[in-house]
């Protein structure tokens, strides 16, 4: 059974421009969430989408911002990059919506802002 | 707004030992809690998921127990093995699908062969 797999696994960008990560979770899982990692603020959660539909999201800026496809997979797209958005951000899958439910967790997509 | 502090940040310790790791947490309203381990540059490992109305979960060496009426929630590992080398996070789940998973900042552990 495949696991959650990100995509890219390390991307390097210089301020001001935007990314796309995807997400394509476990067969059947309908749930996605997004969480940024850093070593100051540690995990936190960015949003989380349910059968195409954003069920909710964490306390970030409008530069960031998801979808997700009929398919379950998913994209977070982070606009006008600043140096701070460098971060490990994480996807999640599972069944049901993810506060109930065991998650299962990517490798992560280490973004760097230059 | 839901707070998780993981005690102690760092534990070093020589193979064999069994451990506590500790984790507390604000709201008692809390749903779930879970326990993952971290390896260095990877994703999270899911290890227990304990629900709001159980005291704890057990998977061989692991055990976790949750007390809810304290805000606290221990880790156990017995007979520790250097491949238990990790960072170990806790997490409280909301429930209601609110907000997502509050994680702590994670203990980070050695285990000395």
């Amino acid at each position: 059974k495949a696991g959650v797999t990100q995509t890219p696994r390390y991307l390097i960008k210089t301020r001001g421009q935007q990314v796309t990560l995807s997400c394509s979770p476990i067969s059947g899982h309908r749930s996605v969430s997004w969480y940024q990692q850093t070593p100051g603020q540690g995990l936190q959660f960015l949003f989380e989408y349910f059968s195409e539909t954003q069920r909710n999201k964490g306390n970030f800026p409008g530069r960031f911002s998801g979808r997700q496809f009929s398919n379950s997979r998913s994209e977070m797209n982070v606009s006008t990059l600043e140096l701070g958005d460098s971060a490990l951000y994480l996807c999640a899958s599972s069944s049901q919506y993810s506060g109930a439910n065991v998650l299962t967790f990517g490798a992560g997509s280490r973004l760097t802002v230059l | 707004k839901q707070e998780v502090t993981q005690i102690p940040a760092a534990l070093s310790v020589p193979e064999g030992e069994n451990l506590v790791l500790n984790c507390s947490f604000t709201d008692s309203a809390i749903y779930n809690l879970q326990w993952f381990r971290q390896d260095p540059g990877k994703g999270l490992t899911s290890l227990l998921l304990i629900q709001s109305s159980q005291r704890e979960q057990t998977s061989g060496r692991l055990n976790a127990s949750l007390d809810k009426s304290s805000g606290r929630s221990t880790l156990y590992i017995a007979a520790s093995q250097p491949g238990d080398s990790a960072t170990y996070l806790c997490a409280g789940g909301p429930g209601g699908g609110a907000d997502g998973l509050t994680f702590g900042k994670g203990t980070h552990l050695i285990i000395q062969p």
